[in-house]
């Protein structure tokens, strides 16, 4: 089965780098069609769509972030890598992880990481 | 950037029919898709491509589309319904994603 966990720093200063990683079991991202995407949520508000990756190393960017993120994968250890640069404390949320495919479309996602909360705070 | 919005809040009795509204310029061209969120829990896929519903789902969930607004529908809502509901899709030319606004669903 699909399972996806996210992993990185639960707590970061302003104006630091995040760095999150996504391990995932169950797909390849070296198979047609799949992708891994970012989600994050703050406390208490929605959804915030990130970024995205797919096999085929096409990246796709929240442009109001875009300045901000950058996103790798590493086939061989189903690893996907989110970096996220002068962070803010409106930055501090439950940041997700997801999978993807082509045939399921519009960027949506249909299994999901636990998430792991990110507090900015000096 | 590209917005979907949802109600805040919709309330609905036992066994009654919860209907909620995402609206979006782009929902026309592109297919909305629907999770739910309880709390403390990762969002669980509940509509894709506007009215398909993955494995596991119940019945009494289903979803429809009609120009720029989608709907999700609950049909002979349950108390374990009592979630967060988002709608999802993409800008109008699949460039990136985006979430509604959220809608609390309250089983009263």
């Amino acid at each position: 089965q699909i399972t996806l966990k996210e992993s990185g720093p639960t707590l970061v200063k302003p104006t630091q780098t995040l760095t999150l990683t996504c391990t995932f079991s169950g797909f390849s991202l070296s198979t047609s069609g799949v992708g891994v995407g970012w989600i994050r949520q703050p406390p208490g508000k929605a959804l915030e769509w990130l970024a995205l990756i797919y096999w085929n190393d096409d990246k796709r960017y929240n442009p109001s972030l875009k300045s901000r993120l950058t996103l790798t994968k590493d086939t061989s250890k189903n690893q996907v890598v989110l970096t996220m640069t002068n962070m803010d404390p409106v930055d501090t949320a439950t940041y997700y992880c997801a999978h993807t495919s082509t045939i399921l479309g519009e960027l949506s996602f249909d299994y999901w990481g636990q998430g792991t909360l990110v507090t900015v705070s000096s | 950037s590209y917005e979907l919005t949802q109600p805040p809040s919709v309330s609905v009795s036992p066994g009654q029919t919860a209907r909620i509204t995402c609206s979006g310029d782009a929902l026309p061209k592109q297919y909305a898709y629907w999770y739910q969120q309880k709390p403390g829990q990762a969002p669980v896929l509940v509509i894709y491509k506007d009215s398909e519903r993955p494995s596991g789902i119940p019945e009494r969930f289903s979803g429809s589309s009609s120009g720029t607004t989608v709907t999700l529908t609950i049909s002979g809502v349950q108390a374990e319904d009592e979630a967060d509901y988002y709608c999802q899709s993409a800008d109008s030319s699949g460039t990136y994603g985006v979430f509604g606004t959220g809608t609390k669903v309250t089983v009263l």
